[in-house]
């Protein structure tokens, strides 16, 4: 069956620092992977995704960016991270086609102070 | 462009007690359209998804969803809340027919008290 991961779970980083979340799926061969962002009280935003390596397509102009370096691991970055950079980060990935269910990560939770 | 609306942001109900979630979607044809939940601190469930055919959907632990093509809307609904409902609920709209993105509302959260 197919397992999807983040880590970490949880990040506490100064203002200014580097950022790298991970996130890799297991169980399934070129799937589409997708990073969003939760923010409190205001649903879920898109904010890159990928159908396949070094494929990535951009939904949000910000100072993040994604890596995909592997079929199966799907990388978000920052240089450096601002306070509205906080928020829940979600992985989710799909086989493929619109039709195709979302399965979503565990997320990681990103205090910016 | 699609978008999706839940106009709830916090339903309270009582264990036991009928349960609807409303939502209400903007696209130009049929779309594709999901129920998520979420846990706190969780990722996302798949609750049910309607692609086509028979408009009224189940899913898993108990929901459904009936797609109203004239009301634009897909709400979900339970017949008796259980505590372990409690939870946030999202809908997502997938545009057809070449795109992978969903396009999710801004969620409600449900309190179920006993």
């Amino acid at each position: 069956s197919q397992t999807i991961h983040q880590w970490p779970a949880t990040l506490v980083q100064p203002v200014g620092s580097p950022l790298s979340l991970e996130c890799t799926v297991e169980g399934t061969s070129n799937p589409n992977l997708y990073w969003y962002r939760q923010a409190a009280g205001r649903g879920l935003q898109l904010l890159f995704y990928s159908v396949g390596i070094g494929q990535i397509s951009s939904e949000v102009p910000q100072n993040l960016s994604a890596s995909r370096p592997q079929d199966r691991q799907f990388i978000l970055s920052s240089k450096k991270l601002l306070l509205s950079d906080s928020g829940f980060y979600l992985c989710a990935w799909s086989v493929g086609g619109p039709q195709e269910t979302q399965y979503f990560g565990p997320g990681t939770r990103l205090l910016v102070l | 462009a699609q978008s999706v609306t839940q106009p709830d942001i916090h339903i309270t109900v009582s264990e036991g007690a009928s349960l609807e979630l409303r939502c209400n979607y903007s696209y130009g044809a049929t779309p594709y359209l999901f129920w998520y939940v979420q846990s706190p601190g969780q990722g996302l469930q798949l609750l049910l998804k309607y692609f086509s055919g028979d408009t009224l959907v189940q899913g898993i632990k108990g929901f459904e969803a009936e797609f109203k093509r004239s009301q634009s809307s897909f709400n979900l609904r339970k017949p008796s809340v259980h505590w372990s409902d409690a939870a946030e609920y999202f809908c997502a709209v997938g545009a057809r027919p070449n795109t992978d993105k969903l396009i999710f509302g801004t969620g409600t959260r449900l309190q179920v008290f006993p």
